[in-house]
């Protein structure tokens, strides 16, 4: 079975921070997404990676950026964390033409 | 804009009942259409969907694409309270990104 671990279930930040949150998946999958759920908005892409090293914005990419070292991990960083990024964060990973296999989330309030 | 519309947005339902949840979206660059569960934690995978008029069927649970009309239903017959979920529609344009729907929150009352 395919294991998306996700680094906190819950994360609680002041406004200006910088926050790491980590995904880690185990099945050797090229394409790794973030997203965030909101209430009423389904899930909307923040950023993906197909490649180790490489990164593509989705539809909300502002005040976020990726980083993906490893081929299994994927990191969304928050560069100055702010109230509007109260969120949940969920992360997934995929090969081509398959479907995407999500992480249990990370809840983030940004206080 | 390549949107997906779930509709309805929620439904409260009891034990027993049979019910239809509903997605449509945008032809541009179509290669499938994907349903997931969410409970409480990560949405799981249900169904992908390529081919009109062929349903996928897991136990309680069919699906269906009609890619003339640009839609899907999901049906969930004998609902039980562990159906309780956000059910979730994606459609695929690429060989890798998603474009999901907004959920529809169904409850199932005891």
């Amino acid at each position: 079975d395919v294991k998306v671990t996700q680094s906190s279930r819950y994360l609680v930040k002041r406004t200006g921070e910088k926050v790491f949150l980590e995904c880690v998946q185990d099945m050797d999958h090229e394409n790794m997404f973030w997203y965030r759920q909101d209430p009423g908005l389904g899930l909307r892409l923040i950023y993906f990676s197909y490649d180790v090293k490489m990164k593509e914005k989705g539809d909300i990419p502002e005040g976020y950026s990726v980083s993906r070292e490893k081929k299994e991990r994927f990191s969304l960083i928050l560069e100055s964390a702010s109230t509007n990024q109260t969120s949940m964060y969920l992360c997934a990973s995929s090969t081509d033409f398959q479907p995407q296999h999500f992480g249990d989330g990370t809840r983030l309030s940004i206080l | 804009e390549d949107k997906v519309v779930q509709s309805p947005l929620s439904l409260v339902v009891h034990e027993g009942d049979t019910v239809t949840l509903n997605c449509s979206y945008e032809v541009t660059n179509f290669r499938s259409l994907l349903w997931y569960k969410q409970e409480k934690k990560a949405p799981t995978f249900l169904f992908m969907l390529t081919s009109s008029g062929i349903e996928k069927k897991s136990g309680r649970l069919s699906s269906i694409l009609d890619k003339k009309e640009l839609f899907s239903i999901l049906n969930i017959t004998a609902t039980q309270t562990g159906d309780s979920a956000i059910y979730l529609c994606a459609r695929a344009g690429s060989a890798r990104q998603l474009t999901f729907g907004s959920g529809t929150q169904l409850t199932v009352l005891p």
